[in-house]
């Protein structure tokens, strides 16, 4: 079936970087964008940016733009984000999502979430 | 950016009873292709997000048919008919005309 299966929580120090990883399956990867959202401790939903898996170029939110690289090996259908510099208000679950490219579906398959604690 | 502002943020139902969240953005969501950009999505307690509406009238996949969306240019409304037990949660409206950017979140809970 199709899902989205995200890496392990990370507990980070301060100014450290976090990678996390978002495993596709049961869908073609190079057919749909694959988005990071965060959450912090009972907060909203926030975007981080996108990917597109077929071409590698990305798309990040101004508030992360020098902190956030998005990447992906399609040979093993995985997209990651990488978010340096890390800080406490750092501290989130991150989701990753998969949207069609050529057509507007929504936002229609979550991976399961990656809890990541920046703690001295 | 495009700034989304949901009301109201805390919402108790009476099982059976409609509900109704509305979202307005701060710029027209309307495409010139004629859709309205913008998404409902629920978060269960514990859960990812899930995607209820897309294209401001579309119901995803599997969404019962009690979840409606309606509105154009900058005021969208979600209303469930007759709210059950399992509808219990955080809605979000998101946009996604320029880049994406969700709602505060409401709140929705049993009376």
């Amino acid at each position: 079936q199709v899902q989205l299966v995200q890496s392990g929580a990370e507990v980070k120090k301060p100014g450290a970087s976090v990678k996390v990883s978002c495993k596709a399956s049961g869908y073609t990867f190079t057919g749909y964008y694959i988005h990071w959202v965060r959450q912090a401790p009972g907060q909203g939903l926030e975007w981080m940016g996108w990917i597109n898996p077929d071409t590698g170029g990305a798309n990040y939110a101004q508030k992360f733009r020098g902190r956030v690289t998005m990447t992906r090996y399609a040979t093993i259908t995985t997209a990651f984000m990488e978010l340096s510099s890390l800080t406490s208000d750092d501290t989130a679950v991150y989701f990753c999502a998969r949207e069609m490219s050529y057509y507007y579906y929504g936002l229609d398959v979550w991976g399961q979430g990656t809890t990541v604690t920046v703690s001295s | 950016d495009i700034v989304m502002t949901q009301s109201p943020l805390s919402l108790p139902v009476t099982p059976g009873e409609p509900a109704s969240i509305s979202c307005s953005s701060s710029q027209s969501l309307l495409h010139n292709n004629g859709n309205n950009y913008v998404d409902w999505y629920l978060q269960k307690p514990g859960q990812s997000p899930q995607l209820l509406i897309y294209l401001g009238s579309n119901r995803a996949s599997g969404v019962p048919d009690r979840f409606s969306g309606s509105g154009s240019g900058t005021d969208f409304t979600l209303k469930i008919r007759r709210v059950e037990a399992e509808d219990v949660g955080i809605y979000y409206c998101m946009q996604a005309l320029q880049t994406r950017t969700f709602g505060q979140g409401t709140k929705l809970e049993i009376k």
